[in-house]
């Protein structure tokens, strides 16, 4: 599975707009990448998953440019709960085979 | 997308004894994964547990610390044997649903965090 490089840590202020960039410089042409959230005393759950260009959900945006060797996502106008560990995975996840492999992860604090 | 049960949802250990912790899944899956994350850091894969077959798993871990039970489609245990203060961390069950060749999507349990002492 392709290595990804993202921010260890990031602050945010209620309201603003935060947006955390993944870097996957290795990504195969049968990879996804996906965005996981990780609240303390719980295990991740699925944020967004993309291919290419741009994914919009009702939690967050992704952004991917041609070459995908990148990813950014994107949260609207975070509030406290947003706080939380955000991982970005890579990888052939549609058959299921396989495990997910975890990065560092991201670790956003959102500051009233 | 499935949901799990995991249990216990933490524990304190003495050093030297085991605990097991099980992981029951409303639907049936093929593939159940599970996970140590230790304090601060990032989760870490186990073993890969199919039904009717031996866990696989990864380097590091072995079946003799971390035995694994998979006894039908909805459950699953990790076992961890012979405690020591090193494996205080959170341990966690993984299942990926779907039907056929089409993927739903990873669900996770809620976690074990595990304290030895």
């Amino acid at each position: 599975l392709a290595k990804t490089t993202q921010p260890i840590s990031m602050d945010s202020y209620e309201g603003q707009e935060v947006n955390i960039t993944c870097s996957h410089n290795n990504i195969a042409t049968n990879d996804y990448i996906t965005w996981y959230q990780q609240f303390p005393s719980q295990g991740p759950r699925f944020i967004i998953q993309g291919y290419k260009t741009k994914v919009t959900n009702e939690v967050a945006s992704l952004f991917i440019p041609a070459d995908r060797k990148s990813s950014t996502l994107s949260l609207p106008r975070v509030s406290l709960s947003d706080t939380a560990v955000y991982y970005c995975l890579v990888g052939d996840m549609g058959t299921g085979r396989r495990a997910l492999t975890f990065g560092s992860g991201t670790r956003l604090q959102v500051q009233p | 997308s499935a949901v799990i049960s995991q249990k216990p949802s933490r524990d304190i250990c003495q050093r030297g004894t085991s605990l097991t912790i099980q992981c029951q899944v409303d639907s049936q899956v093929t593939m159940m994964f599970w996970y140590r994350q230790q304090p601060g850091q990032s989760l870490t894969l186990i073993a890969t547990a199919n039904q009717g077959s031996e866990a696989t798993y990864e380097s590091g871990f072995v079946i003799d610390k971390f035995p694994i039970s998979r006894p039908n489609l909805t459950f699953s245990t990790l076992t961890v044997s012979n405690m020591s203060p090193e494996d205080s961390s959170i341990y966690l069950c993984s299942v990926v649903s779907g039907q056929g060749t089409k993927v739903y999507g990873y669900t996770f349990g809620s976690g074990t965090r595990l304290t030895v002492v």
